[in-house]
């Protein structure tokens, strides 16, 4: 089976630009969740989303939005971009779903590397 | 509220153990631990309930401490391939997101 696949691999836009991201989900996980990692520091969270619905969302201002499709798949978009959105985006996904008691690996794709001058 | 991961680095060489921590401030549901090769996605090693789980995978093993909100990654006998950032992530509920520590970056020569 295929794992998280994320979309495109590498990404160069000007500040005020938008941006979209693309993950597809491991076979069978309905839980996928982007974070955020700058050099040196650990994986920051955006937005967690389960069933097309969004379950939670991190501290990052509303330039930063998601959806996800019927299909499992996510976007996540980001407007007006500063030189701070500078970063590598991970895409996570679960099968488990929010509030259920059980075992919830996470597994991350290979994350989009976006550059912006 | 970001977990705390101690020590920040660590140097060995091959065939010496390494302990990794990760503590917690708030009551914890589950860890995740990761370890993440530079330029590379985070990747998944192993996940800890709280009831005091122990697990291993291979030389690679962890504690989880729920009273203490701590957890440990142990690396014995540690090889050139455990070179890398390691991560803890932490959920306070099932299925919430992970919120991960700063990391711990180990480095083991030949």
């Amino acid at each position: 089976d295929a794992g998280v696949t994320q979309s495109p691999t590498h990404l160069i836009k000007t500040r005020g630009q938008h941006v979209t991201l693309r993950c597809s989900p491991i076979s069978g996980h309905k839980s996928v969740s982007w974070y955020q990692q700058v050099l040196g520091q650990g994986p920051q969270f955006i937005f967690q989303y389960y069933e097309k619905e969004e379950r939670g969302r991190g501290n990052f201002p509303d330039r930063f939005s998601a959806r996800q499709f019927p299909n499992y798949s996510s976007e996540l978009n980001v407007n007006a971009l500063l030189l701070g959105d500078s970063a590598l985006y991970l895409c996570a996904s679960s099968f488990r779903s929010p509030g259920v008691t059980q075992r919830g690996e996470a597994f991350f794709g290979q994350g989009t590397r976006l550059t912006v001058v | 509220q970001q977990p705390v991961q101690s020590p920040q680095a660590v140097i060995l060489r091959e065939g010496e153990d390494a302990v990794i921590n990760c503590s917690s401030s708030k009551a914890l549901y589950s860890v995740h631990w990761y370890r993440q090769k530079h330029g590379e996605a985070p990747v998944f090693l192993m996940i800890l309930l709280k009831g005091g789980e122990q697990k291993g995978h291979d030389k690679i093993s962890a504690s989880f401490n729920e009273k203490k909100q701590q957890s440990s990654l142990y690396l014995t006998a540690s090889q050139l391939s455990y070179s890398g950032t390691y991560f803890c992530g932490t959920e306070d509920q099932a299925g919430t997101a992970l919120i991960f520590g700063k990391g711990t970056t180990l480095s083991v020569s030949s």
